[in-house]
């Protein structure tokens, strides 16, 4: 079946660098997706990455992906207190229908 | 900017009637769009698949006679939530698939509807 884990929480500190991980199961997973989500506000792209990828970096946003063990990381470098929301990985199951992971909530502390 | 936008964006309506969330996409031709619902504090849930020109494809234990979805342009879709009750009470947010400046398939987000029945 479809299931997408993520950890539900991660707490830093500014300027450190937060890795937030994801699990996913379908292995015919084409794109797998990294949203923002603050508060009462809907979802924000950050980044995708193609599954013949192995690493994809955009400024501050590392993605890694590993399908032997399926799974996706969001590397985000020097920390702000801005980043604190939470965050999305999602699958693409076909017919661009996305699954998405529980949330990670990112707490940045001064 | 965005690129979808959903109106309105906060909606509170008596329970009985009916209430329509409206998605457009800018500045692109949205064939696909999706309907999720989100309740608090959890993950999305996807509740339609909407091609323009069709009927829309329910999730499984979706009432499609109680969310009704309309995806009459390649920009516009809409959600009508039909005799609302508190239950219904949630954050929807429908999502449009289209191409990004590499050339790939990307799925953007409507800022999402906060719907409160009272």
């Amino acid at each position: 079946g479809e299931d997408v884990e993520q950890s539900l929480f991660l707490s830093v500190r500014e300027g450190d660098s937060s890795v937030i991980n994801c699990t996913y199961t379908d292995s015919s997973s084409t794109y797998l997706y990294w949203y923002k989500q603050e508060p009462g506000a809907g979802l924000q792209l950050l980044t995708y990455i193609f599954s013949n990828m192995d690493m994809k970096q955009d400024q501050r946003l590392t993605v890694l992906l590993n399908k032997k063990d399926k799974h996706l990381s969001l590397r985000i470098a020097d920390t702000q207190t801005g980043d604190s929301a939470i965050y999305f990985c999602a699958e693409n199951t076909g017919f661009q229908k996305l699954v998405f992971g529980t949330g990670t909530r990112l707490l940045v502390s001064p | 900017g965005a690129v979808v936008s959903q109106h309105p964006s906060r909606v509170i309506c008596k329970s009985g009637t009916s209430v329509k969330i409206e998605c457009r996409s800018l500045d692109f031709q949205a064939t696909t769009m999706f309907w999720y619902r989100q309740f608090p504090k959890q993950s999305l849930m996807l509740m339609a698949t909407s091609n323009e020109g069709s009927k829309a494809t329910y999730e499984q234990g979706v009432e499609k006679d109680k969310f009704l979805i309309n995806h009459a342009s390649l920009t516009l879709s809409t959600l009508t939530v039909t005799s609302a009750h508190p239950e219904d009470s949630s954050f929807y947010i429908c999502s449009a698939r289209g191409r990004d400046r590499g050339g790939g398939n990307t799925i953007y987000f409507g800022e999402g509807s906060w719907l409160t029945v009272v």
